[in-house]
This record gives structure tokens, C-alpha cells and sequence, in this order.
């Protein structure tokens, strides 16, 4: 069973565009992490976010955690190539469980 | 400081075979976790390590097997394999148990079973 459904699971766009990427559950988690994946390498973290209804900033791309702690969501300002690759986001119970992802491909 | 260290990272079995997976964990990392990444399922947790002890299992048959030494070093093993089977296996390692940390992953094995 997939605790963590993220959408949409493949994105293509052309760079300087928006973009949001969406992971929902309909389980309570104590904290909700976003990592990065590129071909031939593990997963990275990007942020972890911590407290219903926080939003936390990188450079152009915002993570906000729903404030019943149930669905988060990661949006990105002005998509540059250099955000290609595999979003995963993941839930912290008692361990760590992980959404399907979402493939991003952005266009130059 | 050297980052996660999975071993061998490509290998090839057939059915019914069994594999044995390596991962050196980032120094002084004493929690260590596998998943299994395949392109329907995701990335899904197999088994976590703490202290030479399995602290938590994912849904996975017995055929799924772990240890971890006393250096915090981890092995998985496969038995009996199946078609199915075939996937990236990732090793993370971090510094708590039980997901309270970022989980630092290695390169991953990629297992194909013909």
C-alpha cells in the first residue's frame, strides 16, 4: 500500500516556467522530507519541513507542509534544465516511507 | 568524509540464485536502511539496522533478509530470486533511528535477475 501520493508523476515544461508538484496521504506524519534523484545516483535531501503549515524556501523552489501535516507541496519559480530529475517526497512515522516521485524534465 | 558506499553497484543473477548487497555507512552513521526502487513500485522500505539490531521491516516476503555488523557496516540477501525482483536496491544511512534524520544514500545496486 502507497501511503504517499505524489502528482503529477511526469512533468515536461519549458524553462522560465512555474511549476507544482503535489504529495498528499491520508495519514499524519511528524515531519515531511523532499529529496532529489538523478539518474545514476541516490536520492539527496532537499528539505525537510517540520510543523503544519510551514513553508520553507531554497533559492526558487518553496516547500510548504499542509497544515494537518497530511500533504505537502513543492513549487518552483522560473524552471531552469538544471531541475531535471526525480522528486521524491517523503513521510516520517516511525520510519521513513516514500511517494512514487515525479519526473521533471524541463526544456531549454 | 566519505559518503555511502554500496557494493557491487551492477550484477547480474538468475532465477533461484541468491545475492548478497554491501553498504559502508557514512562514519559514525549507525542507523542504516534499504529500500527497493523499481519504476511501478517506487522506492519502497525493506528493513532498517540500529546497533546490529533490525528496529523496523517493510512488507516484504522472508525471502528479504539483512544484518549489520559491529562497524555498522549492512548486508541484504536475497534468496530464491524472481523476476520480480529485479530493481535498484539503495542503502541510507543517518545518525538516528527510526527516520529523525536526512537519510544519506549511496549509489545503489542495480540487480537484474534473467
Amino acid at each position: 500500500t502507497q501511503l504517499l501520493e505524489q502528482s503529477p508523476q511526469f512533468l515536461s515544461i519549458q524553462e522560465g516556467e512555474n511549476l507544482t508538484v503535489y504529495c498528499n496521504s491520508s495519514s499524519v506524519f511528524s515531519s515531511l522530507q523532499w529529496y532529489r534523484q538523478e539518474p545514476g545516483e541516490g536520492p539527496v535531501l532537499l528539505v525537510t519541513v517540520v510543523t503544519g503549515g510551514e513553508v520553507k524556501k531554497l533559492k526558487r523552489l518553496t516547500f510548504q507542509f499542509g497544515d494537518a501535516r497530511k500533504d505537502s507541496s513543492l513549487h518552483i519559480t522560473a524552471a531552469q534544465p538544471g531541475d531535471t530529475g526525480l522528486y521524491l517526497c517523503a513521510g516520517v512515522i516511525d520510519k521513513i516511507i516514500f511517494g512514487k516521485g515525479t519526473r521533471l524534465h524541463i526544456l531549454p | 568524509k566519505a559518503g555511502v558506499t554500496q557494493t557491487p553497484r551492477y550484477l547480474i543473477k538468475t532465477r533461484g540464485q541468491q545475492v548478497t548487497l554491501s553498504c559502508s555507512p557514512i562514519s559514525g552513521h549507525r542507523s542504516v536502511s534499504w529500500y527497493q526502487q523499481t519504476p511501478g513500485q517506487g522506492l519502497q522500505f525493506l528493513f532498517e539496522y540500529f546497533s546490529e539490531t533490525q528496529r523496523n521491516k517493510g512488507n516484504f516476503p522472508g525471502r528479504f533478509s539483512g544484518r549489520q555488523f559491529s562497524n555498522s557496516r549492512s548486508e541484504m540477501n536475497v534468496s530464491t530470486l524472481e523476476l520480480g525482483d529485479s530493481a535498484l536496491y539503495l542503502c541510507a544511512s543517518t545518525t538516528r533511528l527510526g527516520g529523525a534524520g536526512e537519510l544519506f544514500f549511496g549509489e545503489g545496486s542495480r540487480l537484474t535477475v534473467l
